[in-house]
């Protein structure tokens, strides 16, 4: 059964103050693995897909890698925008989305 | 560009009530689907819908029911609300696009039912 687990529950930083949020997966074989961005009140919003180990991609603040057990999403000098809670997901080779699996998410506080 | 409209935003049943969530994309999507996300718990699948005239359970959907009306409505219903359906409700759609395929969320439905 493909599992997604991600940590912190919670993460709490100053602005400037880099870190990186962990999703680590396992799963038969990975087609794709996604990245979400969940503001209160909001359904989640499209960040990144990243499809093969050692796959990364970028978007301002924020940079995705992907290994064959784990993913990173890297907040580099965040700002309280960035506050929201980052999802992760996981998509099995011949499934489409019905069979995705999130991870329960970690909420990013940025203190100004 | 609306993307995925869902109606109500807020909604408080009473236990044996019944109602209808909508859904509503403009973006020419085959695929609908309806989640439902609970604290401490990841978002999962209720029903899916791959294309018009087709609809197949998901993870959940136990206490449920759905109808694609057409390619841009796809709709959930609770026939008999109980207090365990209290949760927030997503509906999405995708499509395969530029080589990246996404997701596409509503804002939610939050249902309480006492």
């Amino acid at each position: 059964e493909d599992q997604v687990t991600q940590s912190p529950e919670a993460l709490r930083l100053q602005e400037g103050e880099s870190s990186s949020l962990n999703c680590s997966y396992t799963v038969s074989g990975l087609r794709g693995l996604f990245w979400y961005r969940q503001d209160p009140g909001k359904g989640p919003e499209f960040l990144f897909t990243l499809y093969s180990a050692g796959e990364e991609k970028e978007k301002e603040r924020l940079k995705a890698t992907l290994t064959k057990k784990e993913s990173f999403l890297h907040i580099t000098a965040p700002k309280p925008e960035d506050s929201a809670t980052y999802l992760c997901a996981v998509q099995s080779p011949g499934t489409g989305f019905q069979k995705l699996v999130f991870g329960t998410g970690t909420r990013l506080l940025v203190s100004p | 560009n609306a993307g995925v409209t869902q109606t109500p935003k807020f909604q408080v049943l009473k236990t044996g009530q019944s109602m209808t969530l909508q859904c509503a994309q403009d973006m020419n999507h085959n695929s609908m689907y309806w989640y439902r996300q609970d604290p401490g718990m990841g978002l999962r699948l209720i029903y899916y819908s791959a294309s018009e005239g087709t609809t197949d359970k998901g993870e959940v959907p136990n206490g449920y029911n759905v109808s694609r009306l057409n390619k841009r409505e796809f709709s959930l219903r609770l026939e008999s609300a109980a207090p365990s359906q209290t949760s927030v409700y997503f509906c999405a759609s995708s499509e395969w696009e530029e080589a990246n395929e996404k997701l596409f969320f509503g804002s939610g439905t939050q249902l309480s039912v006492l």
